[in-house]
């Protein structure tokens, strides 16, 4: 069965720190997965996808079919970075597997 | 364009009535996805639709039901609420223009809390 881990509910770093969302799925087939954001009082957004292979706001995510991971990373945090963060996991017919999220709190 | 609306915002309802929510896609999408959002469950997928079609159904029991307008609006219908539906009901759009993984764009949400 398909399935998207986020081991940490709440990540909390200092700004100019190094950050790590950790994300590991299970899925049978080819996955494609996605990271979604939501800043306080907006609404959810995509933030990249693996096929893009692009940064968006200094975010970055490899995935690692090896060990079934797709990790949001950024060099440098800032505030404006604290969130929520998810991971998706793309099931086949326009559905989407969430993990239940990481609160990342930069603090100053 | 403007983005996902979702109404109403905010709904109040007691155990056994039913509730209907609406979602205004972005103009020119035709795909309606609707996920059910709770701090138990997290976000789960619950129906999509396309030209007034569900192609996709998600494990979620009958009396949550959808149904799509030819101008591509959707609405979600949940009969005999429980308390356990309280949830936030978050209603996506993408263009479908082929790709499997068209980027969906997320509307407010609908805040239903069964008392």
């Amino acid at each position: 069965a398909q399935r998207v881990t986020q081991p940490e509910k709440l990540l909390s770093v200092f700004k100019g720190a190094p950050v790590e969302l950790k994300c590991n799925y299970s899925y049978s087939g080819s996955p494609e997965l996605f990271w979604y954001v939501q800043y306080s009082r907006q609404r959810l957004q995509l933030l990249l996808r693996h096929i893009s292979r692009e940064s968006i706001k200094g975010f970055t995510a490899d995935l690692n079919k090896g060990e079934t991971s797709f990790h949001l990373k950024k060099p440098f945090a800032q505030e404006e970075d604290s969130a929520m963060y998810y991971c998706a996991l793309y099931t086949g017919r326009r559905a989407l597997t969430f993990g239940s999220g990481t609160r990342l709190q930069v603090q100053p | 364009k403007a983005g996902v609306t979702q109404t109403p915002r905010y709904l109040i309802k007691t155990r056994g009535q039913q509730v209907t929510l609406s979602c205004s896609p972005i103009s020119g999408h035709r795909s309606v996805s609707w996920y059910q959002q709770t701090p138990g469950q997290g976000l789960q997928f619950l129906f999509e639709y396309f030209s007034e079609t569900q192609r996709n159904k998600g494990n979620f029991p009958g009396r949550f039901s959808g149904r799509q307008f030819s101008n591509s609006r959707s609405e979600m219908n949940v009969s005999t609420l429980e308390l356990g539906d309280s949830a936030l009901y978050l209603c996506a759009s993408s263009s479908d223009s082929g790709g499997r993984t068209d980027t969906q764009y997320f509307g407010p949400g609908t805040r239903l809390t069964v008392l």
